[in-house]
């Protein structure tokens, strides 16, 4: 199975740039996926195809990477950020998450 | 629009079967694949299984042989059922739509429904 291997826990101030890694064990080319959940709800889909922004989210994130090493950014993080971040692939089965990078703002 | 919603008990019994069941709406299962994703509490998100719009299933290769995914099209439901339940299978259970043009990727979850493995 592809392993996807994502840093744990990062700390900002609000108003910073972040850049939450994500890198695979084998390529998955851009099959790549971005997800950020908050304490009791589900997940919710930020970027998807490594670089393309859902509709309805913050122009603030932004998705970048092929291969096997992938980056979300969020410029400027913003209070309401505070959550925690997944990447997903789909290039490769099974389907894998990262275990996930908890962002807290300082 | 779209959404779906997982149902089921929220407690089962050590060694007992598990059904979920996950009704959509606002799109068809003959058109989107629905999967299932699980979550320990506390912790990061596995992938369970799903059922392909054409019907088929694929599983997590280490529940498999305890799983079974299943469909009614006409009622819109998506069934989970898994065997042998264990402590280590207390998660929250989501569904979730794959949007499969150009990229495959989970465009719509359900809130999840808490199913706890305890005597």
């Amino acid at each position: 199975d592809t392993v996807l291997t994502q840093s744990p826990a990062l700390a900002v101030s609000p108003g910073e740039r972040v850049t939450i890694s994500c890198r695979a064990s084998e390529s998955v080319s851009t099959g790549m996926h971005w997800y950020q959940q908050k304490p009791g709800q589900q997940p919710k889909l930020l970027i998807y195809g490594a670089s393309n922004l859902e509709s309805g989210v913050p122009a603030r994130f932004s998705g970048s990477g092929s291969g096997t090493d992938f980056t979300l950014t969020i410029d400027p993080v913003e209070a309401d950020d505070t959550a925690t971040y997944f990447c997903q692939q789909s290039w490769n089965d099974p389907y894998t998450f990262g275990a996930g990078t908890k962002l807290e703002l300082k | 629009q779209v959404q779906l919603k997982e149902s089921g008990p929220g407690l089962v019994q050590p060694s007992q079967t598990l059904s979920l069941t996950c009704t959509v709406s606002g799109f068809s299962l003959t058109s989107n694949s629905v999967h299932w994703v699980r979550q320990p509490p506390g912790k990061g998100l596995e992938w369970v299984g799903a059922i392909w719009s054409g019907g088929s299933t694929d599983y997590n290769s280490a529940l498999k042989s305890r799983l079974s995914i299943s469909r009614d099209t006409s009622k819109s439901q998506v069934f989970l059922k898994m065997n042998s339940l264990q402590t280590e299978d207390t998660a929250i259970y989501f569904c979730t739509r794959e949007f499969e043009i150009y990229n495959n990727y989970f465009d719509y979850w359900g809130q999840g429904v808490m199913v706890t493995v305890s005597s």
